[in-house]
């Protein structure tokens, strides 16, 4: 089945560490996109990538960063500099045209140890 | 930066009774609004994309309308059934926003009961 899978479910960060997360789509969708969410809030935007090698940062992108390096790839990379990066991530990818819906993975829990 | 809002946060139906609830957002350079449904340990799943003021769209005893020039969406549940238990997120992208951005509401979680 097509899909998002992301990977791992629960992840725990020691102060001062780099995380990475990962997302892999065999959607063959171009878009990508990385989103937090805490309790009480909607999802806000990271990062995404409209196309392999590109990308953009998003409306929280500080702390964070990611690559591009094949369509069906986006990971995402929770660095020392976010200070808060308890929270719960969700990848997503959307379709050629406009309009189209998103597709999420599963997301990932990440807390500090 | 573009302010989605959604109420009720939360809402209790009792199993057999419609519901409702709505989303709210400037209606300046609107261009789509989106509605999911995400239920507990699973992933958003897509339920409506709506563009044009006035739509309507039904999924089983799901459906949506819009409003575009005062700002508004409203999903509708007929008839609730347990498995309707979910949170439904609403987002909302604007004309020529780079990559088909989405702002996203912060939510209603039904509870159906049975």
């Amino acid at each position: 089945d097509g899909g998002i899978t992301q990977s791992p479910k629960y992840l725990f960060r020691k102060e001062g560490q780099n995380v990475t997360l990962s997302c892999e789509q065999n959607l063959n969708h171009d878009a990508m996109y990385w989103y937090r969410q805490d309790p009480g809030q909607g999802l806000r935007l990271i990062y995404y990538s409209q196309i392999v090698n590109d990308f953009q940062k998003g409306d929280i992108a500080e702390g964070y960063s990611v690559s591009r390096e094949k369509k069906e790839s986006f990971p995402l990379t929770v660095t020392s500099a976010q200070k808060n990066p308890t929270a719960f991530y969700l990848c997503a990818s959307t379709g050629a045209g406009v309009n189209q819906p998103q597709h999420f993975g599963d997301g990932t829990r990440l807390s500090i140890l | 930066i573009l302010n989605v809002e959604q109420s009720p946060q939360s809402l209790h139906v009792q199993e057999g009774d419609s519901t409702n609830f709505t989303c709210s957002f400037p209606s300046s350079n609107f261009y789509a609004l989106h509605w999911y449904r995400w239920e507990t340990a699973k992933s958003p799943e897509a339920l409506f994309v709506m563009t044009l003021n006035g739509d309507e769209k039904k999924k089983g005893r799901i459906s949506a309308t819009l409003n575009t020039k005062e700002g508004y969406s409203y999903l509708y549940i007929k008839g609730s059934q347990p498995e309707d238990s979910a949170t439904y997120l609403c987002a909302v992208s604007l004309i020529k926003a780079a990559g088909n951005k989405l702002t996203f509401g912060g939510g209603t979680r039904v509870l159906v009961k049975p």
